[in-house]
């Protein structure tokens, strides 16, 4: 079973189109978060999300919208795409927002906007 | 967040020992040292956490110096599918200190 599993793997889709990336986890996790990798390889925070709550907001253009309808899922939806939006999305999860544990990821959506 | 400073990229020969060092010298004293590997295609996994001396588990050993200031992920015997790069992450373990970014990372080869 995987942990952290993420749908879809490849999204490929046109400048100004609204798509959504899926999330789910099966850990018993508290703690939600996106996580986006630019082409420099660095890995910044979206959002995280603790029991259904927004908790980090990391100045994410209001395009980007995440929903979680419970603990174990937590969505992303990107209305208007841009060009700049092409970058792999990872979802992630920690048993709290302490994470002494450490973070669980899945294995990323390659979003490609042409 | 402590800022990290690792090196860009490192090769290393099949049945070696390495050795990744990262510098943060602004460490808090409540802050926890954790590395993370990545495969090409895959999320971020965790390997190995401490706060001071030395951590060893099944897959590494984590060597921290009685000042703090730097830490060493050390990964005996590589063979090629450690192949990988391998962020240093410094962070409180209490809420509020979910890490922001994670740095470019150590990139590993492991060469036959």
């Amino acid at each position: 079973d995987t942990a952290v599993s993420q749908t879809p793997k490849y999204l490929v889709t046109q400048m100004g189109n609204d798509k959504s990336i899926k999330c789910e986890q099966n850990l018993g996790h508290d703690t939600m978060y996106w996580y986006k990798q630019d082409s420099k390889k660095f890995l910044k925070i979206m959002f995280s999300y603790n029991n259904k709550e927004l908790i980090i907001n990391e100045t994410v253009p209001n395009r980007f919208s995440p929903k979680s309808p419970d603990k174990a899922h937590l969505n992303l939806h990107i209305n208007s795409l841009e060009l700049g939006d092409s970058a792999v999305y990872f979802c992630a999860s920690s048993q709290d927002l302490a994470a002494n544990y450490g973070y669980t990821f899945g294995s990323g959506t390659r979003l490609t906007v042409v | 967040l402590a800022k990290t400073t690792q090196p860009i990229s490192m090769d290393s020969y099949e049945g070696q020992e390495v050795n990744i060092t990262c510098s943060h010298n602004n460490i808090a004293t409540n802050d926890y040292i954790t590395w993370y590997q990545q495969f090409p295609s895959q999320g971020p996994r965790f390997i190995i956490q401490g706060y001071k001396t030395k951590v060893t588990n099944e897959v590494a050993s984590l060597f921290i110096p009685a000042d703090r200031k730097s830490s060493t992920l050390s990964l005996p015997r590589v063979s090629l599918s450690d192949t990988a790069v391998y962020y240093c992450l410094v962070a409180g373990r209490t809420s509020g200190n979910t890490p922001l970014v994670f740095g470019k990372g150590t990139r590993l080869s492991v060469i036959a």
